[in-house]
């Protein structure tokens, strides 16, 4: 059976300093992994995606993640936080050999200090 | 209108009450899903539907009634529903081909209270 595992309920950083959201997931089969965003009061926004390829995944608003099969992780990272940053993400896996199923963790709530 | 809309964004109702939400896309896509979002506890598939017929029931009990008339078109219809079942609801869509490929486009969530 599927899991994701987010390390870390919240994450505070100063603006400008490193973000580093950590992911890691459990799946028998080859995943397809994803890092989304929620704003509040709003839904889900995808972030970026990995299906297969390039391990190093590159999104929008400066963040990419890297894909790592031999410590089943998936972890998101920005160079340079912003304000703007300040939201929660989830961490999701789906299963290759397809369906319709998507786990998603628990969520992280990054905080940007100013 | 364009994207993932759901109505209403808030609701407040009694245990006995009846009540419906609803969802709509705009997206051309296939599948549709409900997720419930409860505080501090990962996103909770509750429904999936495909092309209308329904392809994942999440074990969700039967006080939530799901309904997808047209590819477009989600409802949850909602009856003698409890204090824990307070938490937003999140509709998202996804467009045609292997749907775990794919990414889901969510609408803003229902927030809905159980009195």
């Amino acid at each position: 059976a599927q899991s994701v595992t987010q390390l870390g309920s919240h994450v505070s950083v100063s603006e400008g300093a490193l973000v580093l959201l950590r992911c890691n997931y459990s799946s028998s089969v080859p995943p397809y992994l994803f890092w989304y965003v929620q704003y509040p009061n709003q839904g889900l926004q995808l972030l970026l995606k990995y299906t297969t390829g390039a391990t190093l995944v590159k999104g929008i608003n400066g963040f990419e993640a890297e894909f790592k099969k031999s410590e089943t992780s998936f972890h998101l990272t920005k160079p340079s936080a912003h304000m703007s940053d300040a939201a929660e993400y989830f961490c999701a896996v789906s299963e290759v050999t397809g369906g319709f199923k998507t786990i998603f963790g628990a969520g992280t709530r990054l905080f940007v200090k100013a | 209108e364009t994207g993932v809309t759901q109505t209403p964004r808030h609701l407040v109702m009694g245990m006995t009450n009846k009540k419906s939400l609803k969802c709509e896309q705009h997206l051309g896509h296939n599948a549709m899903y409900w997720y419930k979002q409860s505080a501090k506890k990962p996103l909770e598939l509750m429904f999936v539907y495909n092309f209308k017929e329904q392809t994942e029931n999440n074990s969700v009990p039967s006080r939530f009634s799901p309904e997808c008339p047209n590819s477009s078109h989600l409802f949850l219809h909602l009856h003698t529903l409890q204090p824990e079942d307070s938490a937003l609801y999140l509709c998202a869509s996804s467009p045609p081909g292997q749907g775990s490929y794919n990414e889901q486009f969510f609408g803003p969530g229902t927030r809905l209270t159980v009195l």
